[in-house]
């Protein structure tokens, strides 16, 4: 069936470094979501990808979605105490449900 | 506009029992989608409800069932309960397909199996 890997599975990064976590899909995908859970809460959208390389910025978080819509980055600049948390992606294989990566565990050492 | 909400927050059964839970979507919203969240396993999808009929449906037993009614809430149902069914269970509404629409998130529910 349809997978989504995500790596790496943990990071603990300095205050101001940055941090990136991959999404990569065996099949091609229509679109990409990715999601935020801080600890303790609930998982929180952050954007949707639909378009072969396309990349959008929000503030210090740059997602990608590559050319043949096979992976996914979420690139975010000079970390802060602020973006502690676990990063989903979710893929969707055309005329399939959603699916999930493992998720990213982000911690920011201040 | 008040956000998708899910009771009870938590439960406590022991091994054999059933459990149903109750979530609520955003208004307007006609898709719920009911999620098992566990550590070691993250967010693994049970099932999608639209307009009243399942649309997709994860790899879980027969065990796991659920429902939507008219007004799109939402119940899940676990019979026979087993340890490993511990988790949190969340569930999430969407304005269209859960695929292509942002997911709302409710708190979710903790069930502790004993």
């Amino acid at each position: 069936g349809q997978q989504v890997m995500q790596i790496p599975q943990y990071q603990h990064v300095q205050e101001g470094e940055d941090f990136t976590t991959y999404c990569n899909s065996s099949t091609t995908l229509s679109n990409i979501q990715w999601y935020k859970q801080r600890p303790g809460g609930h998982p929180v959208f952050l954007i949707q990808l639909v378009k072969s390389g396309e990349v959008k910025k929000q503030k210090r978080l740059t997602f990608q979605f590559g050319e043949a819509k096979k992976n996914s980055s979420l690139h975010i600049t000079a970390t802060q105490t602020t973006d502690v948390g676990t990063y989903f992606c979710a893929g969707t294989e055309y005329g399939n449900k959603l699916v999930f990566g493992a998720g990213t565990i982000l911690r920011v050492k201040s | 506009k008040a956000g998708v909400t899910q009771t009870p927050r938590y439960l406590i059964k022991t091994r054999g029992q059933q459990v149903t839970l109750s979530c609520s979507p955003i208004s307007g919203h006609r898709s719920v989608s009911w999620y098992q969240q566990t550590p070691g396993q993250g967010l693994q999808f049970l099932f999608e409800y639209f307009s009243e009929t399942q649309r997709n449906k994860g790899n879980f037993p027969g065990r796991f069932s659920g429902r939507q009614f008219s007004n799109s809430r939402s119940e899940m149902n676990v019979s026979t309960l087993e340890l490993g069914d511990s988790a949190l269970y969340l569930c999430a509404s969407s304005i269209g397909p859960q695929e292509y629409n942002e997911q709302f998130f409710g708190p979710g529910t903790r069930l502790t199996v004993l």
